[in-house]
């Protein structure tokens, strides 16, 4: 009964290949967002949204597409992999509107690499 | 611009304390403090948040200044299992759906 559950663990792809990752919450939230983490640790936002509405999308090239198709599932497909795309990508969820009570739920990670 | 300072890394021996500060000068009034953490190869973890008050909850305590310019959170009895990266955060309350940004962090190793 995981809150935040994302697929697969583990990716190792080449480049130039189309993968896609699964996220499903079964918190009964309105929010969900893409967070991804590079080799330097740095953990950035890459999109949110709400009620299946994208919100937020930060700076990411359009070769990366979220799909949310009920708000408690957003996916996140990449098209034409690269070597800079490996990093570590997060799903997390939180309520909508986000109050005092800033609490997001994370997966637990999904580990691309690209080589 | 950084909005919270916090030390890169910390040791604390298991049992004992831990202490980690962090420093948000620039901090306005509706803004909260917010307390993560990642242990190694999982996703960032919610501790704690706090306005103006002292908070306290099963995990951890966080203490923020009179002048709200800084903060340390508290693990009273720190465990192996504690060391990873903590995440200090400064966000207003109601702030939509633009999530946390996260800074560096303190890494807490706890020595046994």
């Amino acid at each position: 009964d995981t809150a935040v559950s994302q697929t697969p663990k583990y990716l190792v792809t080449q480049m130039g290949n189309d993968k896609s990752i699964k996220c499903e919450q079964n918190l009964g939230h309105d929010t969900m967002y893409w967070y991804k983490q590079d080799s330097k640790k740095f953990l950035k936002i890459m999109f949110s949204y709400n009620n299946k509405e994208l919100i937020i999308n930060e700076t990411v090239p359009n070769r990366f597409s979220p799909k949310s198709p009920d708000k408690a599932h957003l996916n996140l497909h990449i098209n034409s992999l690269e070597l800079g795309d490996s990093a570590v990508y997060f799903c997390a969820s939180s309520r909508w509107p986000q109050a005092t009570n800033e609490k997001l739920f994370f997966g637990s990670g999904t580990q691309l690499s690209v080589l | 611009d950084a909005k919270t300072t916090q030390p890169p890394s910390m040791d604390c021996a298991e049992g004992r304390a831990a202490n980690l500060p962090c420093n948000h000068s620039t901090i306005s009034g509706n803004e909260y403090v917010y307390w993560y953490r990642q242990i190694h190869s999982q996703g960032p973890q919610y501790i704690i948040h706090g306005l103006k008050n002292n908070e306290t909850n099963e995990m951890a305590s966080l203490i923020i200044t009179e002048d709200r310019k800084s903060s340390t959170l508290i693990l009273p009895h720190a465990t192996l299992r504690d060391t990873a990266v903590y995440y200090c955060i400064v966000r207003p309350s109601g702030g939509g759906a633009d999530g946390l940004t996260f800074g560096k962090g303190t890494h807490l190793i706890i020595q046994p």
